[in-house]
């Protein structure tokens, strides 16, 4: 199975800019990259997924390096309510199995 | 527009008891993913479904666990004779047309074995 390699923890001023990466090494070419973030006592929220190009939605974008063995998470501005565990999962079109790793944990400071 | 439901939100059980957790996916979805969540730890992928069928069950423990997503009603993820270390959150996503599109997750069962 594909795996993915992130930062145990990561810090943020609020209001500023984060850069959450993601490394996937053994991508294969049919993987899409996907993010989701968890919340203290709740369920997996998606945030954003790409499979080339970089991507952009309301929440966060998605930048895909050109060999798509890595991508980083941006939040534009981090704010308190963006703490959380960050998860960068590889999902085959055939579905399957996502493995999710630890994850990073964001803390965002006032 | 209702999310992923899951129920019980909380379920304890004894020691050999069965577990049954239930999933309703999202609207006009057919692919439902289990995930387990033991505390302080990431998800582990259980077993993904879609209706009537079992598509990878390559997570599930061999013994004492099953997964079922019959045409009608909700995903079933079945626990029988129970142990501690069953204790655990217990997660269930849906999506739609294909694997590839995102999933939306319910609030999880969390299942305290006593």
């Amino acid at each position: 199975d594909a795996k993915t390699t992130q930062p145990n923890s990561m810090e943020s001023n609020e209001e500023e800019p984060v850069h959450l990466p993601c490394n996937h090494s053994t991508i294969s070419g049919t993987d899409y990259i996907h993010w989701y973030r968890q919340l203290p006592s709740q369920g997996p929220e998606y945030v954003i997924h790409g499979l080339t190009s970089n991507v952009n939605n309301r929440m966060a974008s998605l930048a895909i390096a050109e060999d798509r063995k890595s991508s980083t998470l941006i939040l534009h501005r981090a704010t308190l309510r963006d703490a959380a565990v960050y998860y960068c999962i590889l999902v085959g079109t055939n579905a399957g199995k996502s493995t999710f790793g630890d994850g990073t944990t964001l803390t965002v400071k006032p | 527009n209702a999310g992923v439901m899951q129920n019980p939100r909380h379920l304890v059980r004894r020691r050999g008891q069965e577990a049954r957790l239930r999933c309703s996916p999202m609207k006009g979805h057919s692919h439902v993913y289990w995930y387990r969540q033991l505390p302080e730890e990431g998800l582990k992928f259980m077993v993904y479904l879609q209706k009537e069928n079992i598509i990878d069950e390559s997570g599930m423990p061999k013994e004492r666990f099953s997964a079922e997503f019959p045409k009608e009603g909700p995903s079933i993820l079945r626990i029988q004779q129970v142990v501690r270390g069953d204790s655990a959150a217990y997660f269930c996503a849906s999506s739609g047309l294909a694997g590839y599109n995102e999933q939306f997750f319910g609030p999880g069962t969390r299942l305290t074995v006593l």
